[in-house]
């Protein structure tokens, strides 16, 4: 089975650009999660969805970010316009939640972004 | 709030020397605590969901216990290729679906 897959994975782009991230999360997975890595704060939640909808947007850093899930195989995060602040890891991962379930995440390889 | 805490955070071990990474937690209703892996320039890979104090699981050279108030990732007769960053998580009963990671213990295993 394929894994978490993301899209593109290394970006680099110039300071106040639009920057779009992409996720396609395992098969049959509910739950979407959105994190970034930096060295300083380690794994950081931004978002994650349940059904498609928004749960909890309290790990978005600002307005600068936002983030969309239009049907069960598809996810974005966007960040207009991006900072030199915004450098890092950003990991998509999914899950199968549910009475009796686990609730293990699954992490994509991760998007590598530069901001210049 | 719950909250996960991990030490050490950088721990150094000879080839075979075996030791402990630590994660202590506080959490409202433990609903599971998760293990990952992290190599390099890559994501966390699960290794292992604990439900309830008690509870062993072991995978090759790893073995993760749970008490009430902490868990432990035992590595036995470490290989180099166990390098690694080592996360622990919990998933408590007032976060449906979302887990708090604590900072991680990085492992280097020297030949």
């Amino acid at each position: 089975d394929a894994g978490v897959i993301q899209s593109p994975r290394h970006e680099v782009t110039e300071m106040g650009q639009e920057v779009t991230l992409r996720c396609k999360p395992i098969s049959g997975h509910d739950y979407l999660f959105w994190y970034r890595q930096t060295m300083m704060r380690g794994l950081e939640l931004l978002i994650y969805f349940n059904n498609n909808v928004p749960i909890d947007d309290s790990g978005m850093p600002e307005d600068r970010f936002s983030a969309k899930m239009p049907n069960a195989s598809f996810s974005t995060l966007k960040i207009q316009p991006s900072e030199p602040r915004d450098s890092a890891v950003y990991f998509c991962a999914s899950s199968r939640g549910g009475r009796g379930l686990g609730y293990e995440q699954y992490f994509g390889p991760g998007t590598r972004l530069t901001v210049t | 709030e719950d909250q996960v805490t991990q030490s050490p955070e950088a721990l150094r071990l000879q080839e075979g020397e075996s030791s402990s990474l630590n994660c202590s937690y506080t959490v409202s209703g433990l609903r599971g605590l998760f293990w990952y892996r992290q190599d390099p320039g890559k994501g966390p890979e699960f290794l292992f969901t604990l439900y309830s104090a008690g509870e062993e699981k072991e995978k090759e050279r790893l073995k993760a216990t749970l008490t009430k108030k902490e868990s432990f990732l035992h590595i036995t007769a470490p290989k180099p290729e166990d390098s690694a960053t080592y996360l622990c998580a919990v998933h408590g009963s007032s976060n449906t679906g979302k887990l708090i990671f604590g900072q991680g213990t990085t492992l280097q295993v020297k030949p």
